[in-house]
């Protein structure tokens, strides 16, 4: 188990940019999440695969993010567009299959990638 | 949208005294979780309970549950400086979890 990584660690873009991240989960997860975090608050959730199906992504995820899991492995997340408010942690978290809800499973996270916008 | 809310938001101890923090939420559950996150880093895992269960250990964790009142609390005792850190719990909600602002727990030697 070589735990969750996320690259890279910290990214400061001019606003309009576009930005990738890139999540590698364990290697025997099923599962991969990307959150979102503020400073003061908790993760907010972003979207979620099973394998390399994205099953939900969150209302609050504008057109301009995107993310993918082309080969149920690794996961990349976009933004298009930058801008001031995307200042933010992007968290990515991986489980083993939870059965009938994510509930059921302990998340595991990584470091985050710590995104600034000028 | 927030499910659970942790209580206090932040709290200070003395190395050595027991930390108790609480977690309220709303709606029914199948499974809560708690979380530990240190300044910069990523959140770790702690104790998971399901919603039959009403008290679970692990070290010097002691969570309980009480889904008659819809709260959980997480007790460390003999705290350490290593604890100073930000407890997350997170509810089950649909296909997803979802987690409170947190308590901020600061330890001091």
């Amino acid at each position: 188990d070589t735990g969750v990584s996320q690259d890279p660690r910290h990214k400061i873009t001019k606003r309009g940019q576009n930005v990738t991240f890139r999540c590698d989960p364990i290697s025997e997860h099923n599962r991969l999440y990307w959150y979102r975090q503020t400073l003061g608050q908790g993760p907010e959730f972003l979207t979620y695969f099973q394998n390399e199906a994205q099953l939900e992504k969150s209302r609050l995820l504008s057109d301009r993010f995107s993310a993918e899991r082309p080969k149920g492995s690794f996961s990349t997340l976009e933004i298009q567009r930058t801008e001031q408010g995307d200042s933010a942690m992007y968290l990515c978290a991986s489980s083993k299959n939870p059965g009938t809800g994510a509930g059921n499973q302990p998340q595991h996270f990584g470091d985050g990638t710590r995104l600034s916008i000028l | 949208s927030q499910q659970g809310e942790e209580d206090p938001q932040a709290l200070s101890i003395q190395e050595g005294e027991n930390a108790t923090m609480n977690c309220s939420y709303k709606t029914s559950i199948n499974n809560l979780q708690w979380y530990r996150q240190n300044s910069g880093r990523g959140l770790v895992h702690l104790i998971l309970i399901r919603s039959n269960e009403r008290e679970k250990h692990s070290g010097r964790l002691r969570v309980t549950l009480d889904t008659s009142k819809k709260s959980s609390s997480l007790l460390i005792t003999a705290s350490r400086a290593a604890d100073t850190a930000s407890y997350f719990c997170a509810t089950d909600r649909d296909d997803k979890i979802i987690f409170g602002k947190g308590t901020r727990l600061h330890i001091l030697p």
